[in-house]
């Protein structure tokens, strides 16, 4: 069964603090990897996409890795400021197709950067 | 912003009301896509539309009726809805194969609140 896995499922940090977001994935046969950041009342923003032979890719201070071999990807966030807070959701594809079904939403992180 | 919007942004009704939810992109795309989120729950897709024609459907009740006029607009029409139908209720639109990158990256609209009273 395709699944996406999310932990922590709620996680409270200190304004300029590191974080690491977990997620594990069933899914298969896997084509990429997105990290997405949904602020309250808004919709899912895109922070990063891995396919199969990347292991690691930054934007800002955002840093996602993917062990394909363990489906296991993580996204780092580095000196957090209030403005992360949000939700954070991975989400994986399947190859070979361009349905909306190849999709795989995790229920996503909550985070939340206190001052 | 992503170049997806949606309109109304919260909506409170009444089971017996009919309502529609629109959904306008401004990125040239040619799929279309309604999802369902709840607390708690992943993203659930509900209905895809790829130039115009419904393509997916995802099990979703009948008092959920999608209509894609053309590429850039998509609605979803409400009528009878259930207290559990509350939720956000997301459109998403994406570029076809072949297209400039990332063609096959889904962008979101804002979402439209729905609260079924």
């Amino acid at each position: 069964k395709n699944q996406v896995e999310q932990s922590p499922q709620s996680l409270i940090i200190l304004e300029g603090k590191n974080c690491t977001l977990q997620c594990n994935y069933t899914v298969s046969p896997f084509s990429n990897l997105r990290w997405y950041k949904q602020d309250t009342g808004r919709g899912p923003v895109s922070l990063t996409i891995m396919t199969f032979s990347e292991n690691t890719k930054s934007n800002g201070r955002y840093t996602a890795t993917l062990d394909a071999d363990t489906k296991q990807s993580s996204l780092h966030i580095t000196a957090s400021q209030l403005s992360d807070s949000a939700s954070y959701i991975c989400v994986v594809s399947r190859s070979n197709s361009n349905s909306g079904y190849a999709l795989n939403f995790g229920k996503g992180t909550s985070l939340l950067v206190t001052p | 912003e992503t170049g997806v919007t949606q309109t109304p942004r919260h909506l409170v009704m009444g089971m017996t009301n009919k309502k529609s939810l629109k959904c306008e992109q401004h990125l040239g795309h040619n799929a279309m896509y309604w999802y369902k989120q709840s607390a708690k729950k992943p993203l659930e897709l509900m209905f895809v539309y790829n130039f115009k024609e419904q393509t997916e459907n995802n099990s979703v009740p009948s008092r959920f009726s999608p209509e894609c006029p053309n590429s850039s607009h998509l609605f979803l029409h409400l009528h009878t809805l259930q207290p559990e139908d509350s939720a956000l209720y997301l459109c998403a639109s994406k570029g076809v194969a072949g297209g400039p990158p990332p063609y096959n990256e889904q962008f979101f609209g804002p979402g439209t609140r729905l609260t079924v009273l």
